[in-house]
């Protein structure tokens, strides 16, 4: 599975726009991009994932160049209870059975 | 989505002992995974589990050390055996999504210490 790096940590306030970046530049063309929100004391839950342009869902939006080499995730409007670790995860899983997580960004939304 | 559950929560044991992790699934799945993830740390995969099948271990992990059982399609056990400190960790289950492999369900993990 490609390798992503992404911020250790961000800080955001409540109703702000948070925008949390990946990078994956050895990215498979068969690969696909996900992400998963893992809060304190809980399993990680997938909340998005695409392969290229944008993707929307009612949590978040995932926004994904044409070299496909980075990705950014957007979570519209923080509210204290997206406090978590974001994790970008890579690969075709379609034909893999593994989930390989990075160290994901510890986002802290303050009031 | 599936629902999963995992037995006990938590629990504290005293090196040289083991303990047996269970995880339980509402609906019948394919495959299950173990992770790892240590205090502060992220997710690491011990194993695969497929019913019916030896479990399948990443580098790193020996089946002595961590025996699984898959006697069904809801259900798997982890072993840590012969603990020490260092296997204190969160201890997570997880499942394929109905989906397919494009998305896996976390169960909320066992917060294990070892003293």
């Amino acid at each position: 599975l490609a390798k992503t790096t992404q911020p250790i940590s961000m800080d955001s306030y409540e109703g702000q726009e948070v925008n949390i970046t990946c990078s994956h530049n050895n990215i498979a063309t068969n690969d696909y991009i996900t992400w998963y929100q893992q809060f304190p004391s809980q399993g990680p839950r997938f909340i998005i994932q695409g392969y290229k342009t944008k993707v929307t869902n009612e949590v978040a939006s995932l926004f994904i160049p044409a070299d496909r080499k980075s990705s950014t995730l957007s979570l519209p409007r923080v509210s204290l209870s997206d406090t978590a670790v974001y994790y970008c995860l890579v690969g075709d899983l379609r034909n893999t059975d593994k989930l390989i997580f990075g160290t994901g960004t510890r986002l802290q939304v303050f009031p | 989505s599936a629902v999963i559950s995992q037995k006990p929560s938590r629990d504290i044991c005293q090196r040289g002992t083991s303990l047996t992790i269970q995880c339980q699934v509402d609906s019948q799945v394919t495959m299950m995974f173990w992770y790892r993830q240590q205090p502060g740390q992220s997710l690491t995969l011990i194993a695969t589990a497929n019913q019916g099948s030896e479990a399948t271990y990443e580098s790193g992990f020996v089946i002595d050390k961590f025996p699984i059982s898959r006697p069904n399609l809801t259900f798997s056990t982890l072993t840590v055996s012969n603990m020490s400190p260092e296997d204190s960790s969160i201890y997570l289950c997880s499942v394929e999504g109905a989906a397919g492999r494009e998305t896996q369900y976390f169960g909320p993990g066992t917060r294990l210490l070892v003293l």
